[in-house]
Order: structure tokens, then C-alpha cells, then sequence
């Protein structure tokens, strides 16, 4: 069975403070895909990143980084010098080669005060 | 433009009121989807459509009628809904490769009253 889970239900930070935001999965398989996606008010879910499961360098993009570690089956999300504009809610899946369904964790919502 | 295009945004409707939401995609996808979204809940998967045959109903009741014309379309019926479903309905597609995620539309904000 595959199962993602986000135990941060909300996050609160101030402006210019970082963030991480955590996301653990389980899988039995061996080619899995795992993504993060933001969800601003307006409501769609929108794609920031994705990791197969034969890469785990760490990626930064920007304010972004996200860290994968095969060895916890963690695939945690940092914000750097976090904005008003962050402020979201956050969604890590996971999806497996040759399976249509994506399975999402109950997502993180995250409020950055200016 | 998402490429993913839900209609109408906002959809306020009574108990007893039949309406349909719509959803269209030109990606060439051949999967897709409905996910329900309550006021902090989970996304809760209702509906999968694959190459237009319905391959998963997540037990959803049957006031919701979910219709799949073609690869680019999906519909998604409503009649005597309850208050409680008042709720964000996403409409999300793919294809068949499990390394692409899923592209979503802004979703239909649906009140009933």
C-alpha cells in the first residue's frame, strides 16, 4: 500500500524565517515518483517539483530546496527567508511507474506574517 | 491558463437543483480526474477516467454522476446535493507515464444551500 504523510497540519513563521515542511512516504515499490505542489487561495494546485527514486541529490531552486533521503523515506521541503506570498497550503504525492494514481498527504498549511 | 479549464468557478445551487461542472484539457492526457476538497480535509479522490472508461469510484454517492465524452472532457453531474457537500471540486489529468504528476484546473467552489 502507498501512503504519504504530512504530520504538519499548519505552519505559522514570521517574513525572512525559514521553513521545513515535512513529507514521509511509504511504498513497496521500486520506481515511485514523489512531487510537491502549492495550493495558493485561489485554489489550484500548483506543481513545484518532482524526485524519482534513483536520484536523491537535493535540489534548490531559488528560495526552494528540497531534500530527499531514500533511507527515511523522507522528502522534506524548506522555504528559505520565507514571504507573505508563500503563504499556502502544501501538498507532497507520490506515484509509482506504470500507476495512474497519485497519492497525496493531507497537506501543510503554512501562514508567513509579515 | 493551467491547461486544465474548469467551469463554472463559483457555483452556488439549492438542495434541489440538477447543474453539471465541467472540465476540459488539450494536454493529450488520457487519465482524469474529480478530487473533492472540503475546508480542511484531505483531497478526497472521487472519480478516475482512463482512456474515457471510469476505472475507480471512490464511493461516492449517486447524486454526483461523473460523464467522460472523450479524452479531453469530463463532467461531473449534480442533483439533490446536501449542504455538506458544499466543498472545492478539482478536476486534475495525466498521462499513463507514473513520472509526469497531475496537471489541475483552479477547481469549482460549489455552495449548496
Amino acid at each position: 500500500a502507498q501512503k504519504v504523510t504530512q504530520a504538519q497540519t499548519e505552519i505559522s513563521v514570521v517574513e525572512k524565517e525559514d521553513v521545513t515542511l515535512d513529507c514521509v512516504y511509504e511504498t513497496r515499490d521500486t520506481t515511485y515518483y514523489l512531487f510537491w505542489y502549492k495550493q495558493p487561495p485561489s485554489g489550484e494546485l500548483v506543481f513545484l517539483i518532482r524526485r524519482n527514486s534513483f536520484d536523491e541529490q537535493n535540489e534548490i531552486s531559488g528560495r526552494y530546496s528540497w531534500n530527499f533521503q531514500k533511507s527515511t523515506s523522507s522528502f522534506n521541503f524548506t522555504i528559505t527567508a520565507s514571504q507573505v506570498v508563500d503563504s499556502a497550503v502544501y501538498f507532497c504525492a507520490l506515484r509509482s511507474l506504470g500507476n495512474n494514481d497519485m497519492r497525496f498527504g493531507a497537506g501543510t498549511r503554512l501562514t508567513v506574517k509579515p | 491558463e493551467t491547461g486544465v479549464t474548469q467551469t463554472p468557478r463559483h457555483l452556488v445551487m439549492g438542495m434541489t437543483n440538477k447543474k453539471s461542472l465541467k472540465c476540459e484539457q488539450h494536454l493529450g492526457h488520457n487519465a482524469m480526474y474529480w478530487y473533492k476538497q472540503s475546508a480542511k480535509k484531505p483531497l478526497e479522490l472521487m472519480f478516475v477516467y482512463n482512456f474515457k472508461e471510469q476505472t475507480e469510484n471512490n464511493s461516492v454517492p449517486s447524486r454526483f454522476s461523473p460523464e467522460c465524452p472523450n479524452s479531453s472532457h469530463l463532467f461531473l453531474h449534480l442533483h439533490t446535493l446536501q449542504p455538506e457537500d458544499s466543498a472545492l471540486y478539482l478536476c486534475a489529468s495525466t498521462n499513463n507515464e507514473g513520472s509526469n504528476g497531475y496537471t489541475f484546473g483552479s477547481g469549482t467552489r460549489l455552495t449548496v444551500v
